[in-house]
C-alpha cells in the first residue's frame, strides 16, 4: 500500500527566510510525487510533481522539491518565503507500478505560517 | 478550461435533511474523486469513478451516503437524512487516466456543509 507521512503538524518561518516542508512516502514500486497547496477556503492547487529524471523539481510560485530515493523523501522547499505562502501544504504519492491505478495518497497537510 | 466546477459552495441545513453535492468534471478526465475534509479527520477519500463506474467505494462512511455519475460530465454526492457530523468540505476532483499522465488531480473548490 502506498503512504505518505508528513511529520510536522506546523511549520513556523520568518519572512524572506528559506522555508522547507518535509515529506516522506511509502510505495511498492516507483513513485509518482506531488505537491498541493491549499488556502483559506479553496480547494487543493496543484503546486509540482515528479515523474522522471531531474531530481531536482521546479514549480509553481518559486517553489521546489528534491526526490531522494534513498531517503524515500520528497520535500518542498522555498529559498525564501512570503507572508503569502502561508497556507496548508499536501504531499501525495502514487504507485506507478499499480497499473491504473488513479488513486494519491495524501499526508496530513502541514501549515506553514510565514511570520511577517 | 473552467476546472472542476462544484455547487452549492456553502449548505446549510438540518439534521434529517437530504443533501445533493454536485460536480462537473474537466471535459476528458477519466477519473473523479470525492473527498471529505474535516479537521479532525484531514482528507479522506471517499469514492472515486473510473469512465463513470465506481472504483472503490470503501471510504464512504455509512449506507446514508451515496454517490452517483450518471455521465462524463456529472457526479452527484448525496447524504440521506444528514446528521451534523457530516458538517465538513467536500471535493470533487478529476484526473487522466493512469497511462495518459501521471495522475495528479485538479480539485474544485468544494462544498461546505453544514447540518445543524
Amino acid at each position: 500500500a502506498q503512504s505518505v507521512a508528513q511529520p510536522e503538524d506546523q511549520v513556523n518561518v520568518a519572512e524572506g527566510n528559506p522555508l522547507t516542508v518535509k515529506c516522506t512516502y511509502s510505495v511498492s514500486g516507483n513513485p509518482y510525487l506531488f505537491w498541493y497547496v491549499q488556502y483559506p477556503n479553496r480547494g487543493l492547487q496543484f503546486l509540482l510533481k515528479y515523474i522522471t529524471g531531474d531530481n531536482l523539481v521546479k514549480g509553481s510560485y518559486g517553489f521546489e522539491a528534491e526526490f531522494n530515493k534513498s531517503q524515500t523523501s520528497f520535500h518542498l522547499k522555498k529559498p525564501s518565503a512570503l507572508v503569502s505562502d502561508s497556507a496548508l501544504y499536501f504531499c501525495a504519492v502514487r504507485d506507478r507500478g499499480v497499473g491504473g491505478n488513479n488513486r494519491l495518497a495524501f499526508g496530513k497537510g502541514n501549515q506553514v505560517v510565514v511570520i511577517p | 478550461d473552467a476546472g472542476v466546477i462544484q455547487s452549492p459552495r456553502h449548505e446549510v441545513t438540518e439534521m434529517g435533511q437530504e443533501v445533493t453535492l454536485r460536480c462537473k468534471p474537466i471535459s476528458g478526465h477519466d477519473y473523479l474523486f470525492w473527498y471529505r475534509q474535516t479537521m479532525m479527520r484531514g482528507l479522506e477519500l471517499l469514492i472515486y469513478f473510473n469512465n463513470n463506474v465506481p472504483i472503490d467505494d470503501s471510504g464512504m462512511p455509512e449506507d446514508r451516503f451515496s454517490a452517483k455519475m450518471p455521465n462524463a460530465s456529472f457526479s452527484t454526492l448525496k447524504i440521506q437524512p444528514s446528521e451534523p457530523r457530516d458538517s465538513a468540505v467536500y471535493f470533487c476532483a478529476s484526473s487522466l487516466a493512469a497511462g495518459q499522465g501521471s495522475g495528479e488531480l485538479f480539485f474544485g473548490e468544494g462544498s461546505r456543509l453544514t447540518v445543524l
